[in-house]
């Protein structure tokens, strides 16, 4: 197979304050991460493509200093979400594509995280 | 800008029929290409990807790809209620560098009645 976990599923925190979502792939080593968003009845819109040691690339229009990517190992990527305010309320899913085995471009993605800032 | 579209729906067909889903890109140097199933509040899991011209079957799917005319379509046979959902094209694209990313169309919501 190829799982993809995040953690947590869901959040709800304070305005101002900085959340950190983690990706985790289970079950095989994930060349490349990906983080999307998700507003409703919207589709997948990516923030940023993370490989492992380097720093992220980030798509045009989202700010590198208020969602920080850190791709430590072959199996975890995080973004925190800096500050955050309700206008960052939105579905967070990342995604991994395998080192090797099976197809290296699909992108298997995690359950997503559903942040709602108050 | 590079494109991937996709009728929004709602397309709805009778429980045993087949539902057809169309996808048009517009970079033509596109070799991959994908079909994801989002139900609602979820994330998107992978039905099939295509990379060659043809028809690629996996059970009741069928996905068909014709990089001349820049299209790429997913038929559903014997569709079920529990087919209900968004489906997403998605087509890998070239963003400079060494580097790509999946480009998505915004879905077609398919509704299976019983």
């Amino acid at each position: 197979g190829a799982v993809v976990s995040q953690h947590p599923s869901r959040v709800i925190c304070k305005s101002g304050t900085s959340v950190k979502i983690e990706c985790r792939s289970l079950d095989f080593q994930a060349t490349t991460m990906f983080w999307y968003r998700q507003f409703p009845k919207q589709s997948l819109m990516l923030m940023a493509t993370s490989n492992e040691g380097s720093k992220a690339t980030y798509e045009q229009g989202v700010e590198k200093d208020k969602f920080l990517i850190n791709h430590a190992s072959l199996t975890l990527s995080t973004l925190t979400v800096t500050s955050a305010h309700p206008e960052d309320s939105s579905f967070y899913i990342c995604s991994a594509t395998r080192t090797s085995g099976g197809s290296t471009d699909t992108q298997y993605f995690g359950p997503g995280t559903r942040l709602t800032v108050l | 800008q590079k494109e991937v579209e996709q009728n929004s729906g709602p397309l709805s067909v009778p429980e045993g029929a087949i539902a057809s889903l169309n996808c048009t890109y517009s970079d033509r140097g596109s070799q991959s290409f994908f079909w994801y199933r989002q139900y609602s509040g979820k994330s998107p899991e992978l039905i099939m990807f295509i990379y060659s011209n043809g028809d690629k079957e996996d059970g009741r799917f069928t996905a068909q790809l014709n990089k001349a005319s820049q299209y790429v379509s997913l038929l559903i046979r014997d569709s079920q209620p529990s087919d209900s959902a968004t489906y997403l094209c998605a087509v890998k694209m070239y963003s400079g560098g060494s580097n790509y990313k999946l480009t998505f169309g915004k879905g077609t919501l398919l509704t299976v009645n019983p």
